[in-house]
Formats: structure tokens, C-alpha cells, sequence
């Protein structure tokens, strides 16, 4: 069965530092591979989504990048995390005859 | 995609059905009707999704309009830990990228 890896669970980060959040996938080949964000109290944003190695589409414009070096393997980063990243970041995969199945999710604190 | 609505908050017996309400009156011909609900503080969990007939699996039931433009999630016996926000979502159900788009959804309160 597949399964879905994400980490780490919970993050504090000062203003300004780096960010690496990574995913990994188990159990199935080349993913559709995605990066959504959930402010407190709101919806789910997408943010990226891949569907292979080297392919990266991104969503909104922001402070972050996501990049995806193996075939199921995807990573969330920053090069300098501002305090409007805060929030809770879930990677999801699916395929031509899955449905999006999602992460346990990271929470990011920005201080 | 089709833009769903649904209901901010309900409240359910437990023991009782629960009956969560989705509008979607844009749906296209080839769009599915997707659920799923996120327990406080974890990642979304896939309940169910249909495109037209009727829909049943361990989890719940889906129940879609004749004419697709609404559609009811039923959780048959509803327990405690039901509560979560559930998510209605329609979306053409393809092998490419689907890019589901999260609304608000529905607060699901299962109370003793």
C-alpha cells in the first residue's frame, strides 16, 4: 500500500532563517506531487504541484520554492522565512487512479 | 472548477446520521463530487467521491442529485470522533495534476 511521509511534525523558525520541509512518497510511481498551506481557521491554498522529476508548478507567487530531486520526493524551502509563512503545510500526492491523499502536515511558527 | 457550498457548522447526536449538505449548481458533465474531512490539527483524510450514481463505502455515503447540482455525505452512525471540518469538492477526475481547491467546508460537532 502506499504511504505518505512528511517532516518534520511541528517547526519554530526565526524571522530570516532558512526553510527545508521534505516529503516523501512510498508504494507507487511517479506521483503527482503537491504543497498546500493552511492559515489558522482557513482553507487549504495550494502552493505546488508536481507531476515529475524536475517539474515544479507553482501556484501563488511567494517567499517559497519547492523543488522535487527524486521521483517521489518533494521539497518545501525558503531562503529567508518572514513571519507571514506561519502555518500549516500539508504535502498530498495522487495518480490516474488514486485520489489525493494527504500528509500528517508540518506546523511552522515563525518568531 | 465548480465553486461548492456548503454549510459552516453542524450538529450531530451521536449514534445518529449525520447528513452534511453540499451545493455545487455549476458542476460540468465530467466533474466528480470529492469528500473529505480534516480532523483537528492533522492532513485532510479522502472519504468518499461519485460522479453520478449513489456511493457507498466503510466510511460513508454519497448521495447525488438527479440533476448533480447538490449532494448529501452520510455518516450513518455518527461517533465522537467524527468531529472535523468535512470538505466538498468537484473536480474532473483526470491522471494529470489535479489541483483540488479547499474551501472553508463544513464544522461537523458530534456531541453525547
Amino acid at each position: 500500500s502506499q504511504t505518505i511521509h512528511q517532516w518534520p511534525a511541528t517547526l519554530v523558525q526565526p524571522v530570516g532563517s532558512p526553510l527545508s520541509l521534505e516529503c516523501t512518497v512510498e508504494g507507487t510511481s511517479n506521483p503527482n506531487l503537491y504543497w498546500y498551506r493552511q492559515a489558522a481557521g482557513r482553507g487549504l491554498q495550494l502552493l505546488f504541484y508536481s507531476v515529475g522529476i524536475g517539474q515544479i508548478s507553482s501556484e501563488v507567487p511567494q517567499n517559497l520554492s519547492a523543488s522535487r530531486p527524486q521521483d517521489r520526493q518533494f521539497i518545501l524551502s525558503s531562503k529567508k522565512l518572514l513571519l507571514s509563512d506561519s502555518g500549516f503545510y500539508l504535502c498530498a500526492w495522487n495518480s490516474r487512479s488514486t485520489p489525493l491523499h494527504f500528509g500528517n502536515g508540518t506546523r511552522l511558527t515563525v518568531t | 472548477d465548480a465553486k461548492t457550498t456548503q454549510p459552516p457548522s453542524m450538529d450531530c447526536a451521536e449514534g445518529r446520521a449525520a447528513n452534511l449538505p453540499c451545493n455545487h449548481s455549476t458542476i460540468s458533465g465530467n466533474e466528480y463530487v470529492y469528500w473529505y474531512r480534516q480532523i483537528h490539527s492533522q492532513g485532510p483524510q479522502y472519504i468518499i467521491h461519485g460522479l453520478k450514481n449513489n456511493e457507498t463505502n466503510e466510511m460513508a455515503s454519497l448521495i447525488i442529485t438527479e440533476d448533480r447540482k447538490s449532494s448529501t455525505l452520510i455518516l450513518p452512525h455518527a461517533t465522537l470522533r467524527d468531529t472535523a471540518v468535512y470538505y466538498c469538492i468537484v473536480r474532473v477526475h483526470t491522471g494529470t495534476a489535479s489541483k483540488l481547491t479547499f474551501g472553508t467546508g463544513t464544522r461537523l460537532q458530534v456531541t453525547l
